[in-house]
């Protein structure tokens, strides 16, 4: 699987967007690239996926370069409950590989009132 | 409530023994992980299992051991052989057998503290 780069914190203020950016250079075309987010002492939570297409849901935006080099997760009404370190992986659906999740050292973001 | 739970939260044993650490799901999920957490790092994957009676090592497989007998319980056990055995552990597990599958649900972590 491909290895992802992440900024090791940032700062965001409540109400404002918040723009996690991820860099996967080495990406695959057959790799996805997932986010999920982990509060402090909980198991990780799953937030979205995308393969090319910028995806969107109830929780956050996910836009994806063309050369699909890089992602930007975005958040857009941050709130306190966002504070959380947020994971960028890459994965290939290789049943194989039993479809396995690598996580890096994420990014911690705290939101601020 | 469907979900995945894993019990007990915090688990302390000493030196030396083994332990086994619980982990139920009622998804209905195939695919069951078991990953490793230490302070300020990321997630390390110890052992998955795609389907009953059948289970992978993962990165870090050396010191544990599971078993897969019930499609809705991936017990994960922690024996002597562990050199460093204090972390948070999560449990997971994954949706469908095709290939562009579904998302890891993770349920609540067990934090052990070998004494």
């Amino acid at each position: 699987d491909a290895k992802t780069t992440q900024p090791p914190s940032m700062d965001c203020a409540e109400g404002r967007a918040a723009n996690l950016p991820c860099n996967h250079s080495t990406i695959s075309g057959n790799e996805y690239v997932y986010w999920y987010r982990q509060i402090h002492s909980q198991g990780p939570q799953y937030i979205i996926h995308g393969l090319k297409n910028n995806e969107t849901n109830e929780m956050a935006s996910l836009i994806i370069t063309e050369d699909r080099k890089s992602s930007t997760l975005i958040l857009p009404h941050a709130t306190l409950r966002d504070t959380a370190v947020y994971y960028c992986i890459v994965r290939v659906a290789n049943m194989a590989a039993g479809n396995k999740l690598t996580f890096g050292g994420g990014t911690r973001v705290l939101v601020k009132p | 409530d469907g979900g995945i739970t894993q019990s007990p939260k915090y688990l302390f044993r000493k030196e030396g023994q083994n332990v086994t650490l619980s982990c139920e799901q009622n998804l209905n999920h195939d695919a069951m992980y078991w990953y490793r957490q230490d302070p300020g790092q990321g997630l390390r994957l110890i052992y998955y299992s795609q389907i009953v009676n059948d289970f992978q090592k993962g990165d870090i497989a050396e010191g544990y051991s599971v078993s897969r007998e019930k499609k809705e319980s991936f017990p994960l056990t922690v024996t002597s052989a562990q050199k460093n055995p204090t972390a948070f552990y999560l449990c997971a597990s994954r949706g469908g057998t095709g290939t562009y599958s579904n998302e890891q649900f993770f349920g609540p972590g067990t934090r052990l503290t070998v004494l």
